[in-house]
């Protein structure tokens, strides 16, 4: 079968760091994404991994382990506009999403 | 506008009726795809297209559910006989292949469109 585990909800204080994470169980494995979702809006692509290690993008870095069928998202110096739902999704051939990780902010 | 483009964004129909949704991918884009999305979840994988050819549907959609992509360009997604649980967003999004040479990398990201939302009284 194919799973994909987040949690679903976390919360953070403006300016700190937090750390999203995935786990994923799934047939095949062709790469790793993360979208962030406004409520009411579309998922917008932040990241994705194939090989193992640490890829960062300004505020946000995503890791993978694909030993271990992990990843997380780091979200850094956070600001309120970070408050969104956080979709962690994988690739075998089709692609497949979590169920999201909701994000709030806290000032 | 070159994006992804979905029509109708809402629409409501009593049960029993039958809806279809269209999408207009980004041009280049060989890949489609079709998924649901209900309030507080992640999108549901309904099903896939490359080109014209229907790679997959989901084993847990209803025989309700067809989609078609007749030329390999727009696609449509109907869903017959709606039922109260049907109400939903229905969300289409393309990409083109993953790929990696001389460099640069395609990482084959999905492209959304702005979704349609459906609402069965």
């Amino acid at each position: 079968g194919q799973n994909i585990d987040q949690p679903t909800e976390m919360t953070a204080t403006e300016g700190a760091i937090v750390q999203i994470n995935c786990t994923y169980q799934t047939s095949g494995f062709n790469g790793l994404f993360w979208y962030q979702q406004h409520a009411g809006e579309a998922p917008t692509f932040l990241s994705y991994n194939v090989l193992d290690g640490l890829e960062e993008k300004g505020r946000f870095s995503s890791f993978l382990s694909r030993s271990k069928g992990y990843s997380y998202l780091l979200l850094k110096e956070l600001q309120m506009k970070d408050s969104a739902s956080y979709l962690c999704a994988v690739r075998d051939d089709k692609i497949i999403f979590g169920k999201g990780t909701r994000l709030h902010i806290l000032p | 506008d070159t994006g992804v483009s979905q029509d109708p964004r809402h629409k409501i129909t009593k049960r029993g009726q039958n809806v279809t949704f269209r999408c207009d991918p980004i041009s280049e884009h060989n890949r489609l795809y079709w998924y649901r999305q209900t309030l507080g979840q992640g999108p549901e994988f309904l099903t896939y297209f490359q080109n014209e050819a229907q790679l997959e549907k989901s084993r847990l959609l209803s025989d309700r559910f067809s989609a078609e992509r007749p030329k390999g360009s727009f696609s449509t997604l109907e869903i017959q006989r709606t039922e109260q649980g049907d109400s939903a967003m229905y969300l289409c999004a393309s990409s083109s292949p993953p790929r990696a040479s001389g460099g640069l990398v395609n990482t084959g990201e999905l492209f959304f469109g702005e979704g349609s939302r459906l609402t069965v009284l």
